[in-house]
């Protein structure tokens, strides 16, 4: 059975700050997403990572993939106020079933 | 179109009610998805539908039914629900069922659903 686990949890940061969330999965898979969800929202995709060594970048925010070691980050640089949103990473198991991470509930303060 | 378009967006009902939740596309993609977020947790997977077809079922109870009428179509049918029940419900859809790479999941913007 597919485990995927975020950490933190929960962050909280300055604007103007760097900080990496981590996304750890426990099978292989050939596809790792990452998500951003606001409160009461649906999730927004961000990012797309189909091979060891993937790199994707937009804007402020930078996602990366090392299947090998079954290790996703997403690094923000620079952190502003709009990013403040719980970010998700997720796992396909199969080739059907997305499985997510607990997700990243990420504040960012003035 | 881009887009998953899920009605309706709120629904309050009481445990001895039906209801149906709809699901619409128009992409062309050939798997659509039911997921159920409960509050401050991830989204979890119901059922898949491939070609129409239910592909995956998560040992979901009975009384939540889907359906897939056509390829561009996924109702969830809700029956004799339970308070703890009451979530975010999303539906996805996917290009390629069987995982091309790089097939992405387009989401719903979710029906929240309370029972009372």
């Amino acid at each position: 059975e597919l485990k995927v686990e975020q950490n933190p949890l929960f962050l909280s940061m300055q604007e103007g700050k760097n900080y990496t969330i981590y996304c750890n999965y426990s099978t292989t898979s050939d596809r790792l997403y990452w998500y951003r969800q606001d409160p009461g929202k649906s999730l927004e995709s961000l990012f797309v990572l189909l091979s060891n060594g993937a790199v994707k970048q937009e804007g402020r925010l930078m996602a990366s993939l090392d299947t090998k070691a079954r290790l996703s980050t997403l690094h923000i640089t620079a952190a502003v106020h709009d990013l403040s949103a719980t970010y998700f990473c997720a796992v396909v198991q199969g080739a059907q079933k997305l499985v997510f991470g607990q997700g990243t509930r990420l504040t960012i303060n003035p | 179109d881009t887009e998953v378009t899920q009605t309706p967006k709120h629904l309050v009902m009481g445990m001895t009610n039906k209801k149906s939740l709809k699901c619409e596309q128009h992409m062309g993609h050939r798997a659509m998805y039911w997921y159920k977020q409960k509050a401050k947790k991830p989204p979890e997977l119901m059922f898949v539908y491939s070609y129409e077809k239910l592909s995956i079922n998560e040992s979901v109870p009975s009384r939540f039914s889907p359906e897939c009428p056509n390829s561009s179509l996924l109702n969830l049918h809700l029956h004799a629900l339970q308070p703890e029940d009451s979530a975010l419900y999303l539906c996805a859809s996917s290009q390629d069922p069987m995982g091309a790479q790089g097939s992405g999941y387009t989401f719903g913007s979710g029906t929240r659903l309370t029972v009372v």
